[in-house]
């Protein structure tokens, strides 16, 4: 059974300041997604890392994959308000093009 | 935007009661999914459809059935709400040719009382 840990659950930052939430899984796969939740609302699709070594970029948000460490990395740089919201990856490659999700990093970015 | 709806968008209802929830897709994506979101647990497969009249189990499918006669269409049914089944819903819809990436729906609020 796939399993999908990120790390921080909770990510508390100030503006201005950089960090990294991490996306581990338990098995092979070359195809992980992250999303962004803003409260109350659905998820938007914000980067799709489809081979190992991929990176992704817009803005202050960079992601990156590395199948054989089977983690991903997203990474905030000079974090603003605006970026303050839940992330969760996704790890795809199953039957269907099923995803499993992790449990999401609520981040908040303090003035 | 990907064009996906989703009705109701609030439910209220009570224990023993069936409630089915409907998505409706304007892409014409193969795939179509339902999870439910609650605090602490991320997003959870309940069903999922490859095609019409095509579905199949997800993670938590217990006490949930899903129906899709059409390709624009995914319906959800609570056979007989538990107030366990108090949750957030969501459709996705995938097509393979288009990355796989999941489009989300923007989601049902349901509170079973």
């Amino acid at each position: 059974e796939l399993k999908v840990e990120q790390n921080p659950l909770f990510l508390s930052m100030q503006e201005g300041k950089n960090y990294t939430i991490y996306c581990n899984y338990s098995t092979t796969s070359d195809r992980l997604y992250w999303y962004r939740q803003d409260p109350g609302k659905s998820l938007e699709s914000l980067f799709v890392l489809l081979s190992n070594g991929a990176v992704k970029q817009e803005g202050r948000l960079m992601a990156s994959l590395d199948t054989k460490a089977r983690l991903s990395t997203l990474h905030i740089t000079a974090a603003v308000h605006d970026l303050s919201a839940t992330y969760f990856c996704a790890v795809g490659g199953g039957s269907n093009y099923k995803l499993t999700f992790g449990k999401g990093t609520l981040l908040t970015v303090n003035p | 935007d990907a064009g996906i709806t989703q009705s109701p968008r609030h439910k209220v209802t009570e224990t023993g009661t069936p409630v089915t929830l409907r998505c409706h897709q304007t892409e014409n994506h193969r795939y179509m999914y339902w999870y439910r979101q609650d605090p602490g647990h991320g997003l959870r497969l309940i069903h999922y459809s490859y095609g019409v009249k095509d579905t199949d189990k997800g993670e938590v499918s217990d006490g949930y059935s899903v129906s899709r006669s059409k390709t624009e269409d995914f319906l959800l049914t609570l056979e007989s709400a538990t107030s366990s089944q108090t949750s957030v819903y969501f459709c996705a819809i995938s097509e393979p040719s288009g990355g796989e990436t999941q489009y989300f729906g923007p989601g049902t609020r349901l509170l079973v009382l």
